[in-house]
Order: structure tokens, then C-alpha cells, then sequence
């Protein structure tokens, strides 16, 4: 049964740093991972989509790392603003569409 | 605008009386589903719909039905709801499954007492 599992829970930035959300995953045969973001009250909204054949995606400030053979997917945000305030989520989907979630990660970048 | 349209956004009810969450997308998309979301636990997918009169279980249907009868709506349906389906829900909708460039509701939150 596939686990997906995101450390920290919970992180606090100073603005302009650069930092890395971490994402773990137990079975390495995934169709695809994506990185969602979440804000408070809303509904979430796909940042980037990896596909399994693919090391990495980039928008922006924000690039995502797959690396199947060792289950983990890594978000980079350079440069983070108070607006990158939020909880994100990856998800690992398989070839028939399921998506699994991890619990997430809130992050505060604090001015 | 594109939009995935939940209602209510905000419901507290009582233990057994039945209840409905409205979930409406504008887009034309084929594959709709629910979530709910809960501390410690993330999102877990409770009913899809990959097209109109087409729905099955996900990891998490005990006590929620579904309906599909039209491509834009897609309505969760506690009969007789309980404390443990105390959460936050979400509706999701997608041209195909994956949540690939998915639409998602703004939420409801339900508390049952």
C-alpha cells in the first residue's frame, strides 16, 4: 500500500530564503507526483506535475525533484515571500489515476 | 470564470439527519470526485465520477453516497451522518483522472454533533 509522508509538518522562513519541502513515498511505481498548494479556506491548486519518466519540473520560483528509486521528490522555492504562505501538498498518482496525499507541509515566511 | 462551486461552505447538523453538499463545475469535465481532509490524516478520496451515471468508491465511501445524473453536478450525500464525519470536504474536477490541471472547490466545513 503506497505512503506518501512530507517532513516538516510545519516550517517558519525569514523572507528571501531559499528552502526545501521534502516528500517520501514507499512504492516506487508511480505514474506521476504533483505539488498542490493550499490556502486557508480554499480548495488547493496544482503547482507542478512530474511525470515518472522526468527528474524535474520548474515555474518560476519553484522547482520539483522526483527521484523514483529512492521514493522522494524534493520542492525547491527560491527566494520566498510572505505571499508563498501556505500549506503544501504532494500527491502520488498511479496509471489508473489515484491519487494518494501527504499530510502536508504549512509554511510561514515571516517578513 | 472556471470554477468548482461548493455549497454550503459552512454546515453544523445533528447526529442521523440527512444531509447534502452541492458541488457544481463549469468546465465540461468528465471526472469529478470528493475528499475529505483531516489532521494528521491529509486528503483521502471518499466517491469518484469518471462521467455521467459512472461513480465508484474510493478509499474512504462508508456512510456517503453520490449521484451523477448530470456532467456538472456531482453531490455528496450523508444519509445519517455521524461525529466521525466530522471534516473538511473537498469536490475536485478534472478532464481526466489524476487531478491533472484539477478545479477544486473551496471547501466545506461539517461538523456533526
Amino acid at each position: 500500500k503506497q505512503e506518501v509522508t512530507q517532513i516538516p509538518a510545519a516550517l517558519s522562513v525569514p523572507e528571501g530564503e531559499n528552502l526545501v519541502l521534502n516528500c517520501s513515498f514507499t512504492d516506487s511505481a508511480i505514474y506521476n507526483l504533483q505539488w498542490f498548494r493550499q490556502d486557508p479556506g480554499k480548495g488547493l491548486t496544482s503547482l507542478l506535475l512530474i511525470q515518472s519518466s522526468q527528474r524535474e519540473q520548474t515555474s518560476g520560483r519553484l522547482n520539483a525533484s522526483l527521484d523514483k528509486s529512492s521514493g522522494r521528490s524534493t520542492l525547491y522555492i527560491a527566494a520566498s515571500q510572505p505571499g508563498d504562505s501556505a500549506t503544501y501538498l504532494c500527491a502520488v498518482g498511479n496509471q489508473g489515476g489515484k491519487l494518494i496525499f501527504g499530510q502536508g507541509t504549512e509554511l510561514s515566511v515571516k517578513p | 470564470e472556471a470554477q468548482v462551486t461548493q455549497n454550503p461552505r459552512y454546515l453544523i447538523t445533528v447526529t442521523g439527519k440527512k444531509l447534502t453538499v452541492t458541488c457544481s463545475q463549469n468546465m465540461n469535465h468528465e471526472y469529478m470526485s470528493w475528499y475529505r481532509q483531516d489532521p494528521g490524516l491529509g486528503l483521502r478520496q471518499i466517491y469518484y465520477s469518471m462521467n455521467v451515471e459512472v461513480t465508484d468508491k474510493g478509499d474512504v465511501p462508508e456512510g456517503y453516497k453520490v449521484s451523477r445524473k448530470e456532467k456538472r453536478n456531482f453531490p455528496l450525500i450523508l444519509e445519517s451522518p455521524s461525529p466521525n464525519q466530522t471534516s473538511l470536504y473537498f469536490c475536485a474536477s478534472s478532464l481526466g483522472s489524476g487531478l491533472v490541471d484539477a478545479f477544486f472547490g473551496q471547501g466545506t466545513r461539517l461538523t456533526v454533533v
